[in-house]
C-alpha cells in the first residue's frame, strides 16, 4: 500500500548530539512536511518543501533543519537538541497545498537525555 | 493570524450513540478550507471530513458529518452511531493563508 514511512519509530538522543529522522513516501506527493507535537498537544508545522522549494515557519527555531533530495524522502535535522525538543515529530504529505488532504506517517518519538 | 478554537478538551459517548464536536475559527477571508483530522492512541493521524468554504453544502463522510456555519464561522463535526474505533483525539483545521490545527477534543466512547 502507497504510505508514508517514518524511521526510527523511537529515537534517544543525547542533549546536544545532532539527531536525524527520515520520511519517505511512495504516494508521489509534491508536498512534505514537519511537524512537532507533544504530549497532549496539536502538533506545529516546522517547515514544508513543495517540490524542491523549501518554506520555513516564522517561529520554527533555527535548531531544526530539513533537506529534501529526492521526491520520496525528506529528512529532519536537529542540531543540537535540548530537553524541550523532546515530542513527537509527524511527517506528512500532500499532492498540492495545504488546501489538500494531509497524509500522515505514524510519527517518530524522540527522546532526549 | 487565524485561530481554532475546540472548547471541549474532552468528550465521552456511549457506544451506538451520536456525539457532536464542536469548532469554532477566525477569519476574516471569505475563501478557506477546514478539515477534521482523528488521531487514534499509537496510531498515526487521518482526514475524517474535508469542507471547502464556498460549498454551500455539508460534507458527509459515512457515519460523520459537518455542521458548516460560516456565517457563525462554526465547524462541528456530528458522529453517528458511535463505535469503539472511534475513540481518539480529533483536530479540527484551517488553511486559508495559513494552516492552523485546533487544540484538539479528545473522544472517549463507552462500550
Amino acid at each position: 500500500d502507497a504510505m508514508v514511512i517514518q524511521n526510527p519509530r523511537y529515537q534517544v538522543t543525547q542533549f546536544g548530539k545532532p539527531v536525524t529522522l527520515s520520511c519517505s513516501q511512495t504516494l508521489n506527493h509534491n508536498v512534505m512536511y514537519w511537524y512537532q507535537q507533544k504530549s497532549s498537544q496539536a502538533p506545529k508545522l516546522l517547515f514544508h518543501y513543495y517540490d524542491k522549494d523549501f518554506n520555513n515557519e516564522a517561529d520554527t527555531p533555527d535548531n531544526f533543519q530539513s533537506r529534501r533530495p529526492n521526491t520520496s524522502f525528506c529528512f529532519l535535522d536537529i542540531r543540537s537538541p535540548g530537553l524541550g525538543d523532546a515530542a513527537m515529530y509527524l511527517c506528512a504529505t500532500s499532492r498540492g497545498g495545504y488546501e489538500e488532504t494531509q497524509y500522515f506517517g505514524p510519527g517518530t518519538r524522540l527522546l532526549v537525555l | 493570524a487565524q485561530t481554532v478554537t475546540q472548547s471541549q478538551p474532552e468528550m465521552s459517548v456511549q457506544e451506538a450513540e451520536t456525539v457532536t464536536l464542536s469548532c469554532t475559527y477566525d477569519t476574516s477571508e471569505s475563501d478557506y478550507y477546514l478539515f477534521w483530522y482523528k488521531q487514534p492512541p499509537s496510531r498515526q493521524m487521518i482526514l475524517v471530513i474535508r469542507q471547502e468554504a464556498y460549498k454551500q453544502q455539508n460534507a458527509t463522510e459515512n457515519r460523520f458529518s459537518v455542521n458548516f456555519q460560516k456565517a457563525a464561522k462554526s465547524f462541528s463535526l456530528k458522529i453517528s452511531d458511535s463505535q469503539l474505533g472511534d475513540a481518539a483525539m480529533y483536530f479540527c483545521a484551517y488553511y486559508g493563508q495559513n494552516f492552523v490545527f485546533g487544540p484538539g477534543t479528545r473522544l472517549s466512547v463507552l462500550p
